[in-house]
């Protein structure tokens, strides 16, 4: 079946303004992830969806950074007014949510953002 | 606060010999559950391998294996017969036994497999 889905695969702009990523997870997914990688980096945890949940927003590094879910759909990641300090893969995952100790996240290919 | 703690920044090992990749873990609660991913320079994250802490037996999945040592919190990821598609970063991960749909990432093991 279909893996997540994220777009664009690259996207370059310049300091100051706003980008909009977007993130399909696999159907039938109710948890949906946002991590940021930074070059040679580990993964940073940024905001977490669970179906109609409120989202754990606790990652997010500053309010230039909004995230939407709408129900178990799409997810757009947003940030505002962007620096150099945002570039960074950007990458979403989603994965079966609930009791089931075992399920892994599914990651999408991310998205390569740079900021000139 | 959960932590993972993955120690060595890069690795070499030669082709066909087995390696060992080490991943500690911090927690104080008995029950958790550790991941093994895979992102080769393509960038995509692979799921390789689970442990779960009350699983009697080290978890295998074809040439990957865990050497689970829970006293010592320790779960090590064990690649044999190492093949060149095996170079890549490998991350461990856990998930938050609080918070059951949070994960925790290493900072991960870049691993070279020399011909």
């Amino acid at each position: 079946g279909a893996g997540v889905s994220q777009s664009p695969s690259n996207k370059v702009t310049e300091k100051g303004k706003d980008v909009e990523l977007r993130c399909d997870p696999i159907s039938g997914h109710t948890a949906l992830y946002w991590y940021r990688q930074r070059l040679g980096q580990g993964l940073e945890f940024l905001i977490y969806f669970q179906g109609n949940s409120a989202p754990d927003k606790s990652g997010l590094p500053s309010d230039r950074f909004s995230a939407e879910r709408t129900g178990e759909s799409v997810s757009t990641l947003t940030i505002q007014r962007t620096q150099q300090e945002d570039s960074a893969v950007y990458l979403c995952a989603s994965s079966l949510a609930g009791r089931t100790g075992n399920s892994p996240l599914h990651f999408g290919n991310g998205t390569r953002l740079t900021v000139t | 606060a959960q932590k993972i703690t993955q120690t060595q920044p890069g690795m070499f090992v030669q082709e066909k010999e087995a390696v060992t990749l080490d991943c500690t873990y911090d927690t104080s609660d008995p029950s958790y559950g550790l991941f093994w991913y895979k992102q080769p320079s393509s960038g995509e994250m692979i799921f390789l391998i689970y442990q779960g802490s009350y699983d009697q037996q080290n978890a295998t999945e074809g040439r990957y294996s865990l050497n689970f040592q829970k006293a010592r919190k320790s779960a090590n990821l064990v690649i044999s017969a190492s093949q060149l598609g095996d170079s890549a970063m490998y991350f461990c991960a856990m998930r938050d036994p609080y918070n059951f749909n949070k994960f925790y990432f290493g900072s991960g093991t870049k691993l070279n497999v020399k011909p």
